[in-house]
């Protein structure tokens, strides 16, 4: 069964770092782009980063760029979304998605992970 | 950059059929899109991609009741036989530039 778990989401003051992982089973994950999509409590979804299958492209909205950094571990078969400098604006589920193929869109979503940016 | 357009809410009777719309941003009509499901409270979940000529291809486990089809700029998802578990957000998605976007979403009340 193909499966993203994501962990790594929790309480964090504005300002603060997170850092959020994605375990990926039943599937070779070398074999797909993936990325961060996230929710804000109420609201739609939001496109956050793409990485490519060997790390060598990434992409990331305007409004975190600088602040987030994608990278994965193909060996450990995990996706990783680095946050810094944190905001209230950056508040939301974040759901770790595979890539259906390349130039195609996404096929599959973890459960997500909480994150809340609050003093 | 394309932009994806959706109604924000629609509903349908048990039973009935309910056809969603999904429009592509002038330009960008030849898009590929795909569908995704939300049900309250869940994760979202992929139901299909859906080609400018019509084609569909739909995820593992989706029911025949989904079903996709395509008029110029448009992408619909049509509901056959709604059911209760069918009430839930739809959104679209397309990408560009291994960017993607999403529609605001469409609400879908069972009646």
């Amino acid at each position: 069964e193909v499966q993203l778990v994501e962990s790594g989401g929790g309480l964090v003051q504005p300002g603060g770092s997170l850092r959020l992982s994605c375990e990926a089973s039943g599937f070779t994950l070398s074999r797909y782009s993936m990325n961060w999509v996230r929710q804000a409590p109420g609201k739609g979804l939001e496109w956050v980063s793409y990485i490519s299958r060997s790390s060598n492209s990434r992409y990331y909205r305007d409004s975190v760029k600088g602040r987030f950094t994608i990278s994965r571990d193909n060996a450990k078969n995990s996706l990783y979304l680095q946050m810094n400098g944190l905001t209230d604006e950056d508040s939301a589920v974040y759901y770790c998605t595979r890539d259906e193929d390349v130039d195609l869109g996404i096929d599959c979503w973890g459960q997500g992970t909480l994150v809340t940016v609050s003093s | 950059q394309p932009v994806l357009t959706q109604s924000s809410s629609a509903s349908a009777s048990l039973g009935s059929s309910v056809k969603l719309t999904c429009t592509l941003s002038s330009g960008h009509s030849t898009y590929t899109i795909a569908w995704h499901q939300q049900q309250p409270g869940k994760a979202p979940r992929y139901l299909m991609r859906l080609e400018d000529n019509g084609r569909y291809n739909k995820g593992s486990g989706i029911p025949d009741r989904f079903s996709g089809s395509t008029s110029g700029s448009d992408r619909y998802l049509t509901i056959s036989n709604v059911q209760s578990e069918d009430e839930a957000e739809y959104y679209c998605e397309t990408w560009d530039s291994n960017t993607h976007v999403f529609g605001t979403g469409t609400k879908v009340t069972v009646l």
